[in-house]
């Protein structure tokens, strides 16, 4: 199975921060991961997939990048709705599997 | 508009079973996996399970690996999860959730329910 890591656990930061969150494979893979924003209450939302490639709909602040182990979720010029908790997910292989989570909160 | 619709979780004992259902509507569901993610109360997101579109291929997370059982009825549009010998880890909110393409090996997931809550306890 493919474990995911995200870092960090949580981060402080304010309006109109850069934010990036990073994922770790326990194995390589090609470009088969995705980004999710979840707030509480809500199903998760799709933010990125195909490592980059943005989701119809999701604001050009949220970008992702990466292949291999290494992947990164990018928010540039943070905005109050971009508080909420965002999740790596990779779909590689089956068991498919997310990363921990990263919680974004307001400084 | 895509829609789907969770329902059938309940407060369950340890060692009982359930069936989820999940309504879908707005695509072609005959044309899509589909798969079932969970979420512990205060936890992160697991993947359970997936259906190929023709509802002929499985997988599933080891934690329900012989437990669970997945099946997708599209002449009904509706997606399933039999659950057997629920553990008190079983816990959590149960979400179906579509892929953003029909082609095959797509997993990666833009529509999700509303999630059905399902409470085992020991």
């Amino acid at each position: 199975d493919i474990k995911m890591t995200q870092s960090p656990s949580s981060v402080s930061a304010s309006v109109g921060d850069r934010v990036t969150i990073t994922c770790r494979a326990s194995q390589g893979f090609s470009s088969k991961l995705a980004w999710y924003q979840q707030k509480p209450g809500k199903a998760p939302k799709l933010l990125i997939y195909a490592a980059s490639s943005l989701q119809s709909g999701v604001p050009s602040r949220f970008s992702g990048s990466g292949a291999g182990i290494d992947f990164t979720l990018t928010i540039t010029s943070l905005q109050p709705e971009d508080f909420a908790t965002y999740y790596c997910q990779q779909g590689d292989s089956f068991p498919l599997t997310f990363g921990g989570g990263t919680k974004v909160e307001i400084k | 508009e895509v829609q789907l619709l969770e329902s059938g979780g309940d407060l369950v004992q340890a060692g009982g079973s359930l069936t989820l259902s999940c309504a879908a509507s707005g695509f072609s569901f005959s044309s899509y996996a589909m798969s079932w993610v969970r979420q512990a109360p205060g936890k992160g997101l697991e993947w359970v399970s997936a259906v190929g579109s023709d509802g002929l291929s499985f997988h599933y997370a080891d934690s329900v690996k012989g437990r669970f059982i997945i099946s997708k009825d599209n002449s009904n549009n509706i997606l399933y999860l039999q659950m057997n010998s629920l553990r008190a880890e079983d816990t959590a909110l149960y979400y179906c959730a579509r892929p953003n393409s029909p082609i095959s090996g797509t997993r990666w997931f833009d529509s999700w329910g509303q999630g059905t809550l399902v409470a085992v306890s020991s």
